[in-house]
């Protein structure tokens, strides 16, 4: 069985700052790995992927998250980060292959960015 | 694409009713998920369904649950009884199969208050 971690509750960050929110993952087979992110009052949405290839994967609003096997992480950055980028955001893992695979979610790492 | 499509956005009930939450998932996705949010226990997967068949309802809580998919483009999910423990935030999430590489794309959800 496949499972995630996301270690911080909370990360309080000012406004431009580069943040880093933390995934790792457990799983004896290969997986694709999610990063999503949900704004208040609002449904999940897809905020970048990882199937194969690159191990950096990018999303149109400036995150990046790098795909460390030999570390079983997934973590997301962002260089300089926007009042707007406030929500919480949940990492999430699921077996390759197959359509049998559910998608399993972290606890989710909520994003306070401060003027 | 109207995306997944939830109802009822909000239900308060009291102890012992019927609840039904509704889902309409994408056109032309053919796998159903439905989710649930708490602040104690995060985004919990209670079932999800490939091709209108339950593949995996080992999320769902007893008994009280029950989820039905019985064409392509509906599903639900009922409580009877509701207790007060049931309140959240009630997620469903649809994709493709086999192509879709586990992309789920969420409906903005059904918060239940069970008083």
């Amino acid at each position: 069985a496949q499972s995630v971690t996301q270690l911080d509750s909370q990360v309080p960050v000012f406004e431009e700052a580069p943040v880093e929110l933390r995934c790792n993952y457990s799983s004896s087979v290969s997986v694709y790995l999610f990063w999503y992110v949900q704004y208040p009052n609002q449904g999940l949405q897809l905020l970048l992927k990882y199937l194969s290839g690159s191990t950096l994967v990018e999303s149109i609003n400036g995150f990046e998250a790098e795909f460390n096997k030999s570390q079983t992480s997934f973590h997301l950055r962002k260089p300089s980060v926007h009042i707007s980028d406030t929500a919480e955001y949940f990492c999430a893992v699921s077996r390759q292959g197959g359509a049998t695979n559910k998608l399993i979610f972290g606890t989710g790492t909520l994003l306070a960015v401060q003027p | 694409d109207a995306g997944v499509i939830q109802s009822p956005r909000h239900e308060v009930t009291e102890m012992g009713q019927e609840v039904t939450l509704r889902c309409k998932p994408i056109s032309g996705h053919n796998s159903l998920f439905w989710y649930r949010q708490t602040m104690m226990r995060g985004l919990e997967l209670l079932i999800y369904f490939n091709n209108n068949v339950p593949i995996d309802d080992s999320g769902m809580p007893e008994d009280r649950f029950s989820a039905k998919m019985p064409n392509a483009s509906f599903s639900t999910l009922k409580i009877q009884p509701s207790e007060p423990r049931d309140s959240a935030v009630y997620f469903c999430a649809s994709r493709i199969i086999p192509s879709g590489a586990n992309v789920l794309t969420f409906g903005a959800g059904s918060r239940l208050t069970v008083l």
